[in-house]
């Protein structure tokens, strides 16, 4: 079964402290993994697809890593702006393409 | 350019009510996915059209959920005789290319919050 879980669940840092997101998947024949911000009331808002093992993108001080079993979202430097939920998510090759999620990490931002 | 669009933001049923949520996607987009999201949780697919086809429809959790695209645009997800476990944040998704190529991102709107009491 096609399955993707993050950690942590909850993240709070102070302003400036780098860290990483994690995404781990299972899938049956990866098409794209992809990371989205969600704000509180809002739908989600696409950041980053990777497509192979050893791809790397970066925005801004957002940069996502891939490998054949998880993902990284580092956050460099961050700022209270940054404070999200950011979520992964998996399509499976074969299918509809058709988002897999996890459940997300709640990230605190404080000054 | 507008992004995607969902209708009301905002619904209060009462059990056994029936309702219709609508999704305007991104103009001359061929797919356009349905997702639910429970609180604290990521969205859960519902559904998938390709134009007005409707391809998959393996995640509607029963008989009660319809959807359709008539068109081939704009698209309306109804729950006929509503219970408390339909409450969530039903989110629409639409893409710019067709589920057999390769894989595009999809954009969302801003999501319809169903409560049922």
């Amino acid at each position: 079964e096609d399955q993707v879980t993050q950690s942590p669940e909850a993240l709070r840092l102070q302003e400036g402290e780098s860290s990483s997101l994690n995404c781990s998947y299972t899938v049956s024949g990866l098409r794209g993994l992809f990371w989205y911000r969600q704000d509180p009331g809002k739908g989600p808002e696409f950041l980053f697809t990777l497509y192979s093992a050893g791809e790397e993108k970066e925005k801004e001080r957002l940069k996502a890593t891939l490998t054949k079993k998880e993902s990284f979202l580092h956050i460099t430097a961050p700022k209270p702006e940054d404070s999200a939920t950011y979520l992964c998510a998996v399509q499976a090759a074969g299918g509809y393409n058709k988002l897999i999620f996890g459940a997300g990490t709640r990230l605190a931002v404080h000054p | 350019g507008a992004g995607v669009s969902q209708s009301p933001r905002y619904k209060v049923a009462k059990r056994g009510q029936d309702v219709a949520l609508r999704c305007d996607p991104i103009s001359g987009h061929v797919s356009l996915f349905w997702y639910q999201q429970a609180l604290g949780q990521g969205p859960e697919f519902l559904t998938y059209f390709q134009n007005e086809a409707q391809l998959d429809k393996s995640g509607l959790p029963s008989d009660r959920f319809f959807a359709e695209r008539p068109e081939g645009s704009v698209s309306t997800l109804k729950i006929q005789r509503t219970q408390q476990e339909d409450s969530a944040v039903y989110l629409c998704a639409s893409s710019l290319r067709d589920a057999g190529g390769p894989s595009y991102e999809q954009y969302f709107g801003p999501g319809t919050r169903l409560t049922v009491t």
